[in-house]
């Protein structure tokens, strides 16, 4: 199947400080690409929906000028969380569509991220 | 609003058969997937339905009704591996991902 990574796959950073997650499908084009946020002992949490350049579609409630994402290849997508909080802390995972219509999103390992 | 419900958590024999219940309200409906999520990883994808009926793949199954708004994944011959939470997810008109919690399942041995 698809591959999807992400990097890094663990960070620890101080609060007020950005960190940048980036999410490469390895061996096809993502026209469409996710970035989720799950919480412990939750279910997965879509923050925004991304289409290789153009702006990124974010969920109610999410902050679009917190979490930058740029989608500027078939291939990268990069999620920044910037001035982050301990709240931010959390399981962020992205995932990527092939096709419009594809009806399959295949998913990164996920980067677990620690804000202190 | 969309809703997706299923089971917070079940709890299986090893060797047994379990059944993960979903049912779903939705704006539109182009499938439903089961995905496996083990605990600090990501969801891996198990099965895809979009036309009622039963799907099955090895020990894993998966049925949907779409006039009743339900599927179930149904796992046999459970492993200790099978142990894990199991997201069921509704695909949308605009082709978005519709969540439910997941169903953490406990296998004992």
């Amino acid at each position: 199947g698809a591959v999807v990574s992400q990097h890094p796959s663990r960070v620890i950073c101080k609060s007020g400080t950005s960190v940048k997650i980036e999410c490469r499908s390895l061996d096809f084009q993502a026209t469409t690409m996710f970035w989720y946020r799950q919480f412990p002992k939750q279910s997965l949490m879509l923050m925004a929906t991304s289409n290789e350049g153009s702006k990124a579609t974010y969920e109610q409630g999410v902050e679009k000028d917190k979490f930058l994402i740029n989608h500027a290849s078939l291939t990268l997508s990069t999620l920044t969380v910037t001035s982050a909080h301990p709240e931010d802390s959390s399981f962020y995972i992205c995932s990527a569509r092939g096709t419009e219509n594809s009806y399959e999103q295949y998913f990164g390992p996920g980067t677990r991220l620690t804000v202190t | 609003g969309q809703n997706i419900d299923q089971p917070t958590e079940m709890t299986a024999t090893e060797g047994a058969i379990v059944q993960i219940n979903c049912t779903y309200q939705t704006s539109g409906f182009n499938g439903l997937f089961w995905y496996q999520q083990h605990a600090g990883e990501a969801p891996t994808f198990l099965s895809y339905n979009v036309l009622d009926g039963l799907e099955e793949k090895g020990r894993f199954s998966s049925f949907l009704s779409r006039s009743k708004g339900y599927s179930y994944l149904l796992l046999k011959e459970l492993q200790m591996k099978d142990s894990a939470s199991y997201l069921c997810a509704v695909m949308d008109s605009n082709y978005q991902l519709i969540w439910g919690a997941g169903t953490k399942l406990i296998i004992k041995p």
